[in-house]
């Protein structure tokens, strides 16, 4: 069946520091891939999302890339602010299909 | 509201009793999903509906579970004889349609906490 493997937590980084969240997935089609992020109180927010191969979602700073060769969704963020501190989740959709396999979820702490 | 709703924002019963969680989705969504959380992972689907019917109920862990969406917008589901197990944050989530190629986005509640003592 579909599944979602994510880097384990908790991750702590300072102001301004390279932030990179890894994510792989196993699926029998061509699912779309998703990051979705889950502020401090929120619920969980679309934060980007890519449908097929070579495909990259960014948003708010942050870039993934879908490689297929290497069934990864890997999340990138240059410059991390305070306001980034979140639990991040990858997830997938197979195709044809609407429910969503997440990842366990990593959680963010960015430091001032 | 703007966004999904759901009530009550945390529920804490004894072993053994009825619970009812209810979803507000958005005006005009006709897909409603519901997922289970448990600490320290991510969401596991537990049911679909599009419109009033249950399209897929496949994630729904047991018979004590079941979900309604008799007119096709709020969603109740509903968990009989609770065991500790349940314990878990329930999350409902809905979007404009249902998945494919053009996958509308799902917005998610800020789910329920459901404690069972």
């Amino acid at each position: 069946g579909d599944s979602v493997t994510q880097m384990e937590g908790p991750v702590t980084l300072s102001e301004e520091a390279f932030l990179t969240i890894n994510c792989t997935y196993t699926a029998t089609g061509y699912p779309s891939l998703f990051w979705y992020v889950q502020y401090p109180g929120e619920g969980l927010q679309l934060l980007l999302k890519a449908t097929k191969a070579d495909d990259k979602g960014s948003n708010k700073g942050f870039e993934a890339t879908y490689r297929k060769e290497t069934t990864s969704f890997h999340l990138e963020k240059g410059s991390v602010q305070v306001s980034d501190s979140a639990v991040y989740f990858c997830a997938l959709s197979d195709s044809g299909d609407y429910k969503l396999s997440f990842g366990a979820g990593t959680t963010v702490t960015v430091r001032a | 509201g703007a966004g999904v709703s759901q009530t009550p924002s945390n529920k804490v019963t004894e072993k053994g009793k009825y619970v009812e969680l209810r979803c507000d989705p958005i005006s005009g969504h006709t897909a409603l999903y519901w997922y289970r959380q448990s600490l320290g992972q991510g969401p596991e689907f537990l049911i679909y509906f599009q419109g009033t019917g249950a399209a897929d109920d496949s994630g729904l862990p047991n018979d004590r579970f079941f979900a309604v969406r008799p007119e096709g917008s709020v969603s109740t589901l509903k968990i009989q004889r609770t065991e500790r197990g349940d314990s878990a944050v329930y999350l409902c989530a809905s979007s404009l349609g249902p998945g494919g190629e053009g996958r509308s986005e799902a917005f998610f509640g800020q789910g329920t906490r459901l404690t069972v003592v």
